[in-house]
């Protein structure tokens, strides 16, 4: 069965840092691309950034170029999600998602984590 | 505000059809990429529900399906059930933004 179990959700302070994990089972790990999605509290999706299988490419949304790094191990089967100079407006539910090999022409994501929540605030 | 234009709300009673529209612009939809639809449950998870505009990953029921005419997608539900009241999105990517986008979702109500 195909999992995605993500952790390091915490309180944190802004202007701080914080380190999510996303392990992952079930599947060739490092055949898949990996995203990354969020969703603040009562409001809809926001895509914040994915790595490749490989983990030579990475990309970002604009919100969170500069402050938030992913990267993955594929020996653990795991990636992760950096993330640093942390604003009030990056408080959400954080989810990583395995990017569906049959959407090539825009990725699309299957199956997704139960997410971690990340609340930002003094 | 969202790239990706939905209706906020729908409704429709047990056993009707429903469609919830998604409305992009020549940068994502009108470009040619692919419109995917999740469905999300309060508290849970978003999951993948159409694909590549008009396909569903197994385990779906086909009374959900997709169409796309344009800059426009939709996600049509016939025969309503009390278990489809979700809510639900659109995604596709944006070549201004070079970024995948989501649209603001819509809630479904079966009243």
């Amino acid at each position: 069965e195909v999992q995605l179990l993500e952790s390091g959700g915490a309180l944190v302070q802004p202007g701080g840092s914080l380190r999510l994990s996303c392990a992952a089972s079930g599947f060739t790990f490092n055949n898949y691309a990996m995203t990354w999605v969020r969703q603040a509290p009562g409001k809809g999706l926001e895509w914040v950034s994915v790595v490749t299988g490989d983990g030579r490419a990475t990309y970002y949304a604009d919100s969170v170029k500069g402050r938030f790094t992913i990267f993955r191990d594929n020996f653990k089967n795991t990636v992760y999600l950096q993330m640093s100079s942390l604003r009030a407006e990056d408080m959400a539910v954080y989810y990583c998602a395995r990017n569906h090999l049959s959407c090539s022409h825009a990725a699309c994501y299957d199956p997704w984590g139960q997410g971690t929540l990340v609340t930002v605030s003094s | 505000q969202s790239v990706l234009t939905q209706p906020p709300s729908v409704s429709g009673a047990p056993g009707q059809r429903v469609t919830i529209s998604c409305t992009g612009s020549s940068s994502n939809i009108g470009a040619g990429y692919d419109v995917h639809w999740y469905q999300q449950f309060p508290g849970t998870a978003p999951n993948l529900l159409i694909y590549g505009d008009v396909n569903r990953p197994s385990g779906v029921p086909d009374r959900f399906s997709g169409s796309k005419s344009g800059t426009s997608v939709s996600l049509a539900i016939t025969g309503l059930q009390a278990e489809d009241e979700a809510d639900y999105y659109c995604q596709s990517y944006d070549n201004s933004l070079s970024a995948v986008v989501f649209g603001g979702g819509t809630k479904l109500t079966v009243l």
